[in-house]
């Protein structure tokens, strides 16, 4: 069956641009979390969605971040204007609902380069 | 608030010898305990989940963890390293709080499997 599928796998654009990641999470699993992997700083939880619903966006660096899920299989995570510090391991992951006893399914990630 | 401490970033073992990695937490709830497994150009993929019970829990790949309250550890072990083991492995925790599927994770420890 088809895992938590992200594109692009790698995106590389100038300081200034838009910049959208996209995720698809696995089918009937209802939480989606967005994740940034960087050497300084490890992985940090940007975002979790539960039933397309934003349920903690406190780990969401600042105003240039946003994050949707306009539907069940679908969501997107845009920073405008990006920035070189932005630059990172983008990582999407599902889960089948409430409850921290499901595993967090794990997409392969958007490594985005910022130049 | 919840956080795991993950002593020791790299790590390097023979093939076929003990492989230990080093995870303590700290939480002011039960916690659930996490480790999670990352290859290279990959997303993290769940290896054994601590929530309550028995205190060994053992995952895929040979690997097994003991939790130990009074140590506030989950040391991730497997007895007989094999070169496929090469990977970075993160510990993670929860609180054991209905509603929350934050985790939070440690920095990773990266293993080498010496021929």
């Amino acid at each position: 069956d088809a895992g938590v599928i992200q594109s692009p796998r790698h995106e590389v654009t100038e300081m200034g641009q838009e910049v959208t990641l996209r995720c698809k999470p696995i089918s009937g699993h209802n939480s989606l979390f967005w994740y940034r992997q960087t050497m300084m700083r490890g992985l940090e939880l940007l975002i979790y969605f539960n039933n397309n619903v934003p349920i903690d966006d406190s780990g969401m660096p600042e105003d240039r971040f946003s994050a949707k899920m306009p539907n069940a299989s679908f969501s997107t995570l845009k920073i405008q204007p990006s920035e070189p510090r932005d630059s990172a391991v983008y990582f999407c992951a599902s889960s089948l609902g409430r409850g921290v006893n499901q595993p967090q399914h794990f997409g392969d990630g958007t490594r985005l380069s910022i130049l | 608030a919840q956080s795991v401490t993950q002593l020791g970033s790299h790590v390097s073992v023979s093939e076929g010898a003990l492989v230990l990695l080093r995870c303590n937490y700290s939480s002011s709830v039960p916690p659930y305990l996490f480790w999670y497994v990352q290859y290279p150009n990959q997303g993290l993929q769940l290896l054994l989940k601590y929530t309550t019970g028995a205190t060994l829990v053992k995952g895929i790949n040979g690997f097994e963890a003991e939790f130990k309250k009074s140590e506030t550890s989950f040391h991730l072990t497997k007895p007989s390293a094999h070169m496929s083991d090469a990977a970075e492995y993160f510990c993670a925790v929860s609180d054991n709080i209905i509603g929350n599927e934050k985790l939070t994770f440690g920095t990773g420890t990266r293993l080498t499997i010496i021929p």
